[in-house]
């Protein structure tokens, strides 16, 4: 049962414009969000994150939305860079039940930024 | 580098063989978090340890998967009698109970390592 839906596999943007990656989850148990972005060959790093109780933060080029009713979140990038393509993780985690923190992925969006 | 830690970086194993896989977290860090990932998926949470205690496992963690912290610090995961079914990526992750709230739920994880059953 896959709670965090990434629907689309992959994603390629102009340089210089804006990538949008989404994220749909289904247990509003859901309290805390992640993007992580990983290379080949290397794991996941850490990029931004978002807590239930805020709709919007932003960190330099990334921003990300948290839409609470429809279950939704988007990572926003701009301007888009070549060394921002990589496969992009959205994840969730049910902070409230103290449960040590378990993340739930989704199946991540490969972002390919062309020059 | 103080970051997470893991090894080896590839294991290739025949079916049938047991193989051990080693994670040392980022030093101040008590917890620690074992995934899975196959091709095309995301991480999937295997089990989690405060310091030396495992406090939650998965139901994919079956009777043939151990893990262990036995000091707190590093931690293994062994795979007993593997199946071509456990070719995949194990990453390690670790995090801190201390600090801010959000610098407590950020998972800092390592490189993995990449299994292969034959």
């Amino acid at each position: 049962d896959q709670q965090v839906k990434q629907n689309s596999p992959s994603l390629s943007v102009q340089e210089g414009r804006i990538s949008i990656l989404n994220c749909d989850y289904t247990n509003s148990m859901f309290d805390y969000f992640l993007w992580y972005k990983k290379y080949p060959a290397e794991g996941p790093t850490f990029l931004i994150s978002i807590s239930s109780i805020k709709d919007k933060n932003e960190d330099g080029r990334f921003t990300v939305f948290l839409n609470k009713s429809a279950k939704h979140l988007s990572l926003h990038i701009v301007p888009s860079q070549p060394g921002d393509s990589a496969v992009y993780f959205c994840a969730a985690s049910a902070h409230l039940r103290n449960t040590g923190n378990q993340f739930y992925f989704g199946t991540g969006t490969s972002l390919t930024v062309i020059p | 580098d103080t970051g997470v830690s893991q090894n080896p970086r590839h294991k290739i194993t025949k079916r049938g063989q047991n193989v051990t896989f080693r994670c040392d977290p980022i030093s101040e860090h008590n917890r620690l978090y074992w995934y899975r990932q196959t091709l095309g998926q995301g991480p999937e949470f295997l089990t989690y340890f405060q310091n030396e205690a495992q406090l939650e496992k998965s139901r994919l963690l079956s009777d043939r998967f151990s893990a262990e912290r036995p000091k707190g610090s590093f931690s293994t995961l062994e795979i007993q009698r593997t199946e071509q079914g456990d070719s995949a990526m194990y990453l390690c992750a670790s995090s801190s109970r201390q600090g801010a709230w959000v610098a407590k739920n950020i998972q800092y994880f390592g490189a993995g390592t990449r299994l292969s059953v034959l």
